[in-house]
């Protein structure tokens, strides 16, 4: 069956402009997350939802990021007033169930100028 | 602050011999743990995910854990140049609400 689908699958940006990232969950899957890597750094966890309900958002690294989910699938993460720092691969992932084995979609490598 | 800690290699294994991978982690809590693979400007794909003390064998692969000593491994049987990737290691806390606390991973290189 289908994977977990990201887009765009590359987004160049400039310093303080929005951005909004997909991602659009293995069917069924009631678990979504979002990870941040950075060139040469590990996956930074950032959110995650159960349904529609995101109980933890310390994760995410400042005001400036956002993240929502509707309808238990399709997700977006919004970064508001892009800094060069947060030029990363944004990557998403779902699970069968929280704390189930997750599975990871193609990433969205953003370059902020 | 949880961590899981990894060597960053690179780690370079003959062909056919064994890889064997390590990682270790801070949250005594831990109850779930996962090996992922990373080939270079791809995302990870699961290899191997461990909940028991012991070890969990699938075709060439074998993980270990040992939560007393809060330790878990990869082992790569009759290593192939396909296998050079990076290997990420994962856990996962048995409270919160939390996602996966990665390791940097561990570059291994199968030399032919």
């Amino acid at each position: 069956g289908a994977g977990v689908s990201q887009s765009p699958s590359n987004k160049v940006t400039e310093k303080g402009k929005d951005v909004e990232l997909r991602c659009d969950p293995i069917s069924g899957h009631t678990a979504l997350y979002w990870y941040r890597q950075s060139l040469g750094q590990g996956l930074e966890f950032l959110i995650y939802f159960q349904g529609n309900s995101a109980p933890d958002k310390s994760g995410l690294p400042s005001d400036r990021f956002s993240a929502e989910r509707t309808g238990g699938s399709v997700s977006t993460l919004t970064i508001q007033r892009t800094q060069q720092e947060d030029s990363a691969v944004y990557l998403c992932a779902s699970s069968l169930g929280f704390r189930e084995t997750q599975y990871f979609g193609p990433g969205t490598r953003l370059l902020v100028l | 602050q949880k961590e899981v800690e990894q060597n960053s290699g690179p780690l370079s294994v003959p062909e056919g011999a064994i890889a064997s991978l390590n990682c270790t982690y801070s949250d005594r809590g831990s109850q779930s743990f996962f090996w992922y693979r990373q080939y270079s400007g791809k995302s990870p794909e699961l290899i191997m995910f461990i909940y028991s003390n012991g070890d969990k064998e699938d075709g060439r692969f074998t993980a270990q854990l040992n939560k007393a000593s809060q330790y878990v491994s990869l082992l790569i049987r009759d290593s192939q140049p396909s296998d050079s990737a990076t290997y990420l290691c994962a856990v996962n806390e048995g409270g919160g609400a939390d996602g996966l606390t990665f390791g940097k991973g561990t570059h291994l290189i199968i030399q032919p």
